[in-house]
């Protein structure tokens, strides 16, 4: 039961470097959602999805950009990376009708 | 918009002792509120939720919360804590089912004293 998966665990990215943050779910959910979380500022959404096709900005988009062409994948590509974006990704995903996220483990990047 | 408040940062509590993780939020329309937990180099997991009805929930591992519309606040409370309950609490609010915006607060770091 392998529920939200995130790849890789840890990354450390050169300033101007781009790089993609893997999330897969095996429990057909149609939301999924990638946050950041800091230091004393709990968990910023950054993008969100809908289903598959449909995407949204949320909360600290600037930097990031997303798709989902599956129900399953929704990967977060980094442009060009910025010590500002040095920080612990979470990717969730949730059933229609239901109210519980699933959150994968994290990923802990640094940018150097 | 809505915000969430959690006015305590750190939280330090001696074993068996009760504890009581202060939250409070605001928002322009009906919320759905939800107390997460994240353990030392983990994901968040569900602790308790609020959609509608009763306003004392229960959630996993003997936590409970209430939510107060008056005072728009929905504290998490457990009467007695252990070693194990050692992590981050979040609060989380959302305006519609689905998940997909949450809004957090800052987290409370639960620390248990032996």
């Amino acid at each position: 039961n392998a529920g939200v998966t995130q790849t890789p665990k840890f990354q450390v990215l050169k300033t101007g470097q781009s790089m993609t943050l893997q999330c897969a779910q095996d429990m057909n959910h149609e939301y999924m959602s990638w946050y950041r979380q800091d230091p004393g500022m709990g968990l910023r959404l950054i993008h969100y999805s809908v289903g598959a096709g449909i995407t949204d900005q949320g909360e600290v988009p600037n930097g990031y950009n997303v798709s989902r062409s599956t129900t399953e994948d929704f990967p977060l590509r980094l442009l060009s990376a910025a010590p500002s974006q040095t920080s612990v990704y979470f990717c969730a995903s949730t059933k229609t009708g239901n109210t519980e996220a699933f959150f994968g483990q994290g990923t802990r990047l640094t940018v150097v | 918009a809505q915000s969430v408040t959690q006015l305590d940062s750190q939280v330090p509590v001696f074993e068996e002792a009760p504890v009581e993780l202060r939250c409070n939020y605001s928002s322009s329309v009906s919320v759905y509120l939800f107390w997460y937990v994240q353990y030392p180099n983990q994901g968040l997991q569900l602790l308790l939720k609020y959609l509608s009805g009763s306003t004392l929930v229960k959630g996993i591992n003997g936590f409970e919360a209430e939510f107060n519309k008056s005072q728009t606040s929905f504290h998490l409370r457990k009467p007695s804590v252990h070693i194990s309950d050692t992590a981050e609490y979040f609060c989380a609010v959302s305006d519609y089912l689905g998940n997909e915006k949450l809004t957090f607060g800052t987290g409370t770091r639960l620390t248990i004293i032996p």
